[in-house]
């Protein structure tokens, strides 16, 4: 399938190693963060969240660093595996009308190497 | 299904040509959210429902596209007069809480 990685920043690791993969988000009033996985040819997929009022929560191999003081935002992924290879959005979001609207940021493309 | 269904999959138009875009969200979420992502790019909002109701539809890029959610459930995206520019994927999600589920797209060509 095409890739979406196309023209994005890239992140090359091996396969074992510990990644982490950057965002830097522009709304100071987002009061919820979300990582995105983006394989190709599909639609993002949810990885983690993490509200405004926290600064670390973990999941499954995977951590978000939240730093409301720069706004920016990390995921950390552990051993990472070949099957983690795709491109990684952050998305910032705040409640409108009810609703929680996903602002995506530009996207990283992780490429592990077996 | 249990997913966010998208539909067609891929969609060829001549420039001019008006498409329909179709999504079917997850049974009883509330939010239905349509997305554009070009190459390389993030996906950029384009319009928002509550239910029926089209409460943000400030990132339509023109007067030629148009979204439309009549009984609340499925969702249809029409662009009229396609331009080579429309070219795109168009992503719709649908969520209950904070936590937007996506499908896998449209994928457009205009030629």
């Amino acid at each position: 399938g095409e890739s979406v990685g196309l023209h994005l920043p890239t992140l090359s690791v091996q396969e074992g190693d510990n990644s982490i993969i950057n965002c830097a988000y522009s709304n100071s009033a987002s009061d919820y963060f979300i990582w995105y996985k983006q394989e190709s040819g599909k639609g993002p997929q949810f990885i983690i969240d993490i509200r405004s009022n926290m600064d670390k929560r973990q999941g499954q191999r995977v951590t978000v660093l939240l730093n409301k003081t720069v706004k920016h935002l990390s995921l950390q992924i552990a051993a990472t595996q070949p099957g983690d290879s795709a491109v990684y959005f952050c998305a910032e979001t705040s409640a409108s009308g009810g609703s929680y609207i996903p602002t995506f940021g530009r996207g990283t493309s992780l490429i592990v190497h077996p | 299904g249990a997913g966010v269904s998208q539909s067609p999959r891929y969609k060829v138009a001549k420039r001019g040509q008006d498409v329909a875009l179709r999504c079917d969200p997850i049974s009883g979420h509330v939010s239905l959210f349509w997305y554009q992502q070009a190459l390389g790019q993030g996906p950029e909002f384009l319009t928002y429902f509550q239910n029926e109701a089209q409460l943000d539809k400030s990132g339509l890029p023109s007067d030629r596209f148009f979204a439309e959610r009549p009984e609340g459930s499925v969702s249809t995206l029409k662009i009229q007069r396609t331009q080579q520019e429309d070219s795109a994927v168009y992503l719709c999600a649908s969520s209950l809480l904070q936590e937007a589920f996506f499908g896998q797209g449209t994928r457009l060509t205009v030629v």
